[in-house]
């Protein structure tokens, strides 16, 4: 089955600054890559995803890069705030598939 | 109006009872599902239905037994608890079947056995 790793685990910026997390997946017969984005005690939100037939989607100060080849995709935030930080997860799933498979999550922490 | 909404939030209870977990969803998808979360946050699928079908059941002890009386709720029945339960247990929905849809979660249940 698919298996997707996430780096890194924990992840502290200053604020205003980017940062940029990682996830590389397993199937190449994966084209759905969601970012779940969970604030502290609360639920799990879609922030953005993106489709194996383009290599970048943005919304505003997210933006989410694909490469196929590599089988890797990354989230990068830009100007970070401190609403920012939050665990993230990444996923990966195969169209037509039942199932969904997320990433282990990385802690985003943005210093004041 | 909350999306979908589970209940209780919060569960303490002893190894060896059973408890259960409710959910619904207003709004108006196919499909629910419920996924655990453990202390390092791993976010683990458990259950699936579709339409009340059961379309993805995980390795998952079958102390766990989930039943859909209709599309919009998935409840979540535990037996003889164990200590390795304790967890946040999310249920969640989508508007079709497949693995590229949107998840809307609930706010989460958090499960602590003593």
């Amino acid at each position: 089955g698919e298996n997707v790793e996430q780096h890194p685990s924990t992840l502290s910026v200053q604020e205003g600054d980017s940062a940029v997390i990682k996830c590389t997946y397993s199937d190449s017969a994966s084209n759905y890559f969601p970012w779940y984005k969970q604030e502290l005690g609360k639920r799990p939100q879609l922030i953005i995803d993106i489709r194996s037939n383009v290599g970048e989607k943005k919304d505003q100060r997210i933006a989410v890069t694909l490469n196929k080849t590599a089988k890797h995709f990354s989230l990068h935030i830009t100007e970070t705030q401190p609403e920012d930080s939050a665990v993230y997860f990444c996923a990966a799933s195969i169209y037509g598939n039942e199932k969904l498979t997320f990433g282990t999550g990385t802690r985003l922490t943005i210093i004041p | 109006d909350t999306a979908v909404s589970q209940t209780p939030k919060y569960l303490v209870t002893q190894m060896g009872n059973d408890k259960s977990i409710k959910c619904e969803q207003n709004l108006g998808h196919d499909t629910m599902y419920w996924y655990k979360q453990d202390s390092k946050k791993f976010l683990k699928i458990m259950f699936s239905y579709n339409n009340k079908e059961l379309i993805i059941n995980e390795t998952v002890p079958n102390r766990f037994s989930p039943k859909s009386p209709d599309k919009a709720h998935l409840n979540l029945h535990i037996n003889s608890l164990e200590l390795g339960d304790s967890a946040v247990y999310f249920c969640a929905s989508s508007q079709g079947r497949g693995a590229n849809e949107k998840l809307f979660f609930g706010s989460g249940t958090q499960l602590s056995v003593l």
